[in-house]
């Protein structure tokens, strides 16, 4: 099946600075990516959903200005959360998807951010 | 959107089949039933999905109820690493087809 890759697996950093996930599609083009947040204990919800070329579309209560969503491949997208808090640690997952909006998608193996 | 209602959790033992229930009464006729499951610290992996007849794969099966408003997805013989959350969710045109809206899914414990 295709695989999706994210980087780096887990980091921590202070607050206050900002830390950038990367998400590669490895063997196909992913057309649309979607960035969701996991907490522990609890389902993931969707953040953003971004088509390549195109500005991401954030979810309800997601503040486009705190995580910025680049997709400028169409086999790498990434979110880099902008002066972290404590609050934002969290699993950061990826999922890709190539052509229709009806296809498979594939999701990344996340990436644990705690941030101190 | 039209949702889903799972077990919390269950419990299975190893070696032994598993039927993971889903509720979904509310489901709209192009609906497709789609199954994750979420290994501890990973990022979902697809099991199966369907939208009337039975399916088969090599992962699972998927039994849909004839008037579509409950499915039951089929492990045949649970081993260890089947542990995990299953998500049951429904995809299609009314959330624009390309959504996955995740719900609290069922945590399965597999017991040697």
């Amino acid at each position: 099946g295709a695989v999706v890759s994210q980087h780096p697996s887990r980091v921590i950093c202070k607050s206050g600075t900002s830390v950038k996930i990367e998400c590669r599609s490895l063997d196909f083009q992913a057309t649309t990516m979607f960035w969701y947040r996991q907490f522990p204990k609890q389902s993931l919800m969707l953040m953003a959903t971004s088509n390549e070329g195109s500005k991401a579309t954030y979810e309800q209560g997601v503040e486009k200005d705190k995580f910025l969503i680049n997709h400028a491949s169409l086999t790498l997208s990434t979110l880099t959360v902008t002066s972290a808090h404590p609050e934002d640690s969290s699993f950061y997952i990826c999922s890709a998807q190539e052509g229709s909006p009806y296809n498979e998608q594939f999701f990344g193996p996340g990436t644990r951010l705690t941030v101190l | 959107d039209a949702k889903t209602t799972q077990p919390n959790s269950m419990e299975s033992n190893e070696e032994e089949p598993v039927h993971l229930p889903c509720n979904h009464s509310t489901i709209s006729g192009t609906d497709y039933i789609h199954w994750y499951r979420q290994l501890p610290s990973q990022g979902p992996e697809y099991v199966i999905h369907g939208l009337t007849s039975n399916v088969n794969n090599r992962m699972a099966s998927l039994a849909i109820a004839e008037d579509r408003k409950s499915s039951t997805l089929i492990l045949h013989r649970a081993t260890l690493r089947d542990a995990a959350v299953y998500y049951c969710i429904l995809r299609g045109s009314r959330n624009a087809g390309n959504m996955l809206t995740f719900g609290g899914g069922t945590r399965l414990m597999v017991k040697p």
